[in-house]
């Protein structure tokens, strides 16, 4: 049974760029969120995606967005991006049908860096 | 709004020995959870341990429990027979149960020494 799988491991890009990660949920979930964890920090809620609709987001500005797909899967989108949107990019999957909080399950995480 | 404190950026152990990292929460709410999740050099965030709120015994996973005193806010970690392989970043982290906002301190990094 696969876990949550996440890619691109690292990525590099130039400030103003657009990137995009992709997640694919622990089988048998239905529920993503998205987390950033930046160098020394623990992770900070972006997002989260439930029947294909974002049901809650965190502090974050409109530059990052996000899609899920009828397979569960989703993608995170960050445009013209920052020196400061450097870091580490977690995707958690968990069952949206019971408190979504009650086990998270996470993948490896994209290591993003803007030069 | 919640906020969770880990005030040891670092700590270090023998091998077989007993070690106890501090967690420490703020929030008006009554119903929560509290976590603690390890990140090991792979970077996945893999949960140790789980205390809902509203019981009152502490939970335990074989080598691993929790103390959590509600009042106070508090809930340390402790881990037994220290392995070499519970070396790693800890993260405390606190959830409610209608917010998918999960909140995480800011880590504690373990070195277990042979």
């Amino acid at each position: 049974d696969a876990g949550v799988t996440q890619s691109p491991t690292h990525l590099i890009k130039t400030r103003g760029q657009q990137v995009t990660l992709r997640c694919s949920p622990k089988s048998g979930h239905d529920t993503v969120s998205w987390y950033q964890q930046a160098l020394g920090q623990g992770p900070q809620f972006i997002f989260q995606y439930y029947e294909e609709e974002e049901r809650q987001r965190g502090n974050f500005p409109d530059r990052f967005s996000g899609h899920q797909f009828p397979n569960y899967s989703s993608e995170l989108n960050v445009n013209a991006l920052l020196l400061g949107d450097s870091a580490l990019y977690l995707c958690a999957s968990s069952l949206g049908s019971r408190n979504p909080n009650e086990k998270l399950f996470f993948g490896s995480g994209t290591q993003l860096s803007v030069l | 709004a919640q906020t969770v404190t880990q005030s040891q950026p670092e700590m270090s152990v023998q091998e077989a020995e007993t070690v106890t990292l501090s967690c420490t929460y703020d929030t008006s709410e009554n119903n929560y959870y509290l976590f603690w999740y390890k990140q090991p050099p792979s970077r996945q965030m893999i949960l140790v341990i789980r205390q809902e709120a509203y019981k009152q015994q502490n939970a335990t996973e074989n080598r691993f429990s929790v103390n959590f005193q509600k009042a106070a806010k508090s809930f340390s970690l402790k881990i037994s027979d220290s392995q070499l392989g519970d070396t790693a970043m800890y993260f405390c982290a606190f959830g409610t149960y209608n917010n998918n906002d999960m909140r995480f301190g800011a880590g504690t990094r373990l070195t277990v020494k042979p």
